[in-house]
Parts: structure tokens; sequence; C-alpha cells
């Protein structure tokens, strides 16, 4: 049963470009959130997607765009680099909404992009 | 006040050692815990979740203070592999709305 995969899983950009990473979250699962995880940092919220629309989203410009198929596979898109963009991109999947065990339940993640702006 | 605060460490101690680290939350209608583990460069993994009773899971124990708004973590006889960030997790929000507020982590090192 083959986890959570994102692609790349280093990449490296210039400042202004657009980026497009890629997650597929594990077997079962139709909910992915991303979040970015600067250096020495939590990781932090940016959206989730179920049933190919946006649920929530974090404090995060509009640069930052996603999108669901079908299949429950993600991309989340930055347009317009900037440098402060530099960090590990990770995507997590779990079963909407938020149903687990009681309230408990676990998101899984993907080894995560590590996207550098320079 | 953030809405889920940590020590960020780090934390350097014996092998064999006893560590605690505790988590603050700010919004009382979270709903439930978890701690991650984080090794480096690599993504969170769930390490427990985290009762209102507390739970145990070998040398690990999770605490929950809901008066105090806190959890904490205890690991007991630390190991070289116990070395990682160990970050809190809070879910808050209910329905359709809940999602999980991560603190900053804690860095542990165990030494030899």
């Amino acid at each position: 049963d083959a986890g959570v995969t994102q692609s790349p899983t280093h990449l490296i950009k210039t400042r202004g470009q657009q980026v497009t990473l890629r997650c597929s979250p594990k077997s079962g699962h139709d909910t992915v959130s991303w979040y970015q995880q600067a250096l020495g940092q939590g990781p932090q919220f940016i959206f989730q997607y179920y049933e190919e629309e946006e649920r929530q989203r974090g404090n995060f410009p509009d640069r930052f765009s996603g999108h669901q198929f079908p299949n429950y596979s993600s991309e989340l898109n930055v347009n317009a680099l900037l440098l402060g963009d530099s960090a590990l991109y990770l995507c997590a999947s779990s079963r909407f909404p938020w149903a687990g065990q009681g309230f408990n339940t676990e998101a899984f993640f993907g080894q995560g992009t590590r996207l550098t702006v320079v | 006040r953030k809405e889920v605060e940590q020590d960020p460490g780090p934390f350097n101690v014996p092998e064999g050692a006893t560590v605690a680290f505790n988590c603050t939350y700010s919004n009382s209608a979270s709903q439930s815990f978890f701690w991650y583990r984080q090794d480096c460069r690599k993504e969170p993994k769930l390490l427990m979740s985290v009762y209102s009773s507390g739970n145990e899971d070998g040398r690990f124990t999770a605490q929950l203070n809901r008066a105090s708004q806190y959890i904490s973590l205890l690991i007991r006889d630390s190991k070289l592999s116990d070395s990682a960030t160990y970050l809190c997790v809070v879910n808050i929000g209910a329905g359709n709305n809940r999602k999980l507020i991560w603190g900053l982590g804690t860095s542990l090192a165990v030494n030899p």
C-alpha cells in the first residue's frame, strides 16, 4: 500500500517564476492538505482540498493556489516566487472531515518537496 | 499569544535520561491533541494521540491538562534514536472546519 507520494523531491527556481508541486494521497484517503515548513519552524497550513474544492485556507496570499483531481491527487501552484517561499512543502492526506476514532485522526505526510528560490 | 506554543529547546540529555516537553494551547475549544516526531529533513510522523485520561506507549507517556490548557510528553530511558524534533499539534474547530495547528517543535538531542 503506497503511502503519500510527492514530486519532485527537490526543486530550484528563480525569483518571479512559477512552480507546481504534486501529491498523491494514501490509498483510501480523500482529503489533501498542504503545509509550508521553513527551516526551524513547524508546518504552516496553506489549504485543504476535498471533493476537488478548497475547503479551508491558512494565511497565505493568492499566489498560492491549488487543485484536486477526481482521483484525489492534488497540486500546489505558487506564482511569482519570492526568496521567502524557499521551504519544505508537505502534503498530508486523511479522510474528510477528519473523521476517525472519535475526534482523533491521523494525517499521513509525504516526504515533502524542498523548494529553493534563488 | 500563539495558538500553540512549545519550548524550542534544544534539550540535550544523556542516554537513559527522562525528559519531558510541555505544549500550551490558547483555544479552549480545542478537541484533540497529538505529538508528532520529525527527523531532520524528513516529514512529520505521528508519535501519539493524547487522550483526556493520559496514555502510555512503551517509554512514551502523553498527558492532557484541559484546565491549564497544556499537553505534555514524557520520554523515559532516552535512546540515541529519540533525537528528533517533537511537534505538538492541536485540532481545533468542529465539523468541516476542523484544522490542525502546529507548534514550532522542541528539539531533542540524546547524547552517548
